[in-house]
């Protein structure tokens, strides 16, 4: 069965500083992994996604992601934060194995202060 | 034009009553999704449907069925609603056999069983 960790409920950052959301997944085999975004009542949106090659990803609004598979990680980064970044991010994973869902991790909260 | 959209947006309703949210997309896919988000913002699969196969998360009551007059429909009635059963659903599509393409979201319908 594939599964995804978020281990932080909540991130804070100062604005302009660096960002990293961490996430953990496992899959039986080969992971697409995805970063989503969700703004206070509104549906979920899509950032960026890992499928093969560069390890290292990149989105929409600035946002990457780095994949690394020996510690089964695709932490979502951002060089320097902005307030508007506040949301809840989600990562996701898909293993063609089981199907085509998304099993999503808890979601982490983003809250970038001025 | 929206990609994914559901109605109504917001539903209040009675315990007990039987209720149906909409979803259509317009992308083309052929699956759609029915995703369940608490109050705890937890995002978990309900029903996975395309064409050919419906495929039922084990712990969603069969109160919940999905309906799909056509592929670019996915309805979800609940009967004999709880309140337990209130929460945010989400639609979601993506193409089959495409496992590396992300689902598209619809803004979400808040259900409020009183």
């Amino acid at each position: 069965a594939q599964s995804v960790a978020q281990p932080e409920d909540q991130v804070n950052v100062a604005e302009g500083n660096p960002l990293t959301v961490k996430c953990t997944y496992s899959v039986s085999g080969n992971p697409y992994l995805f970063w989503y975004v969700q703004y206070p009542n509104r549906g979920l949106q899509f950032l960026l996604k890992y499928i093969t090659g560069d390890n290292l990803v990149k989105g929409s609004y600035g946002f990457e992601a780095e994949f690394n598979k020996s510690q089964t990680s695709f932490h979502l980064k951002k060089p320097s934060a902005l307030v508007s970044d506040s949301a809840l991010y989600f990562c996701a994973v898909r293993d063609y194995n089981a199907g085509n869902m998304l099993t999503f991790g808890g979601g982490t909260r983003l809250m970038v202060k001025p | 034009d929206t990609a994914v959209s559901q109605t109504p947006k917001y539903l209040v309703t009675q315990m007990g009553n039987d209720k149906s949210i909409k979803c259509e997309q317009n992308l083309g896919h052929d699956t759609m999704y029915w995703y369940k988000q608490d109050s705890k913002k937890f995002l978990k699969i309900m029903f996975s449907y395309n064409n050919k196969e419906l495929i039922i998360n084990e712990t969603v009551p069969n109160r919940f069925s999905p309906k799909s007059p056509d592929k670019a429909h996915l309805n979800l009635h609940i009967n004999s609603l709880e309140l337990g059963d209130s929460a945010v659903y989400f639609c979601a599509s993506s193409q089959e056999g495409q496992p590396n393409t992300e689902a598209f979201f619809g803004q979400g319908t808040r259900l409020t069983v009183v």
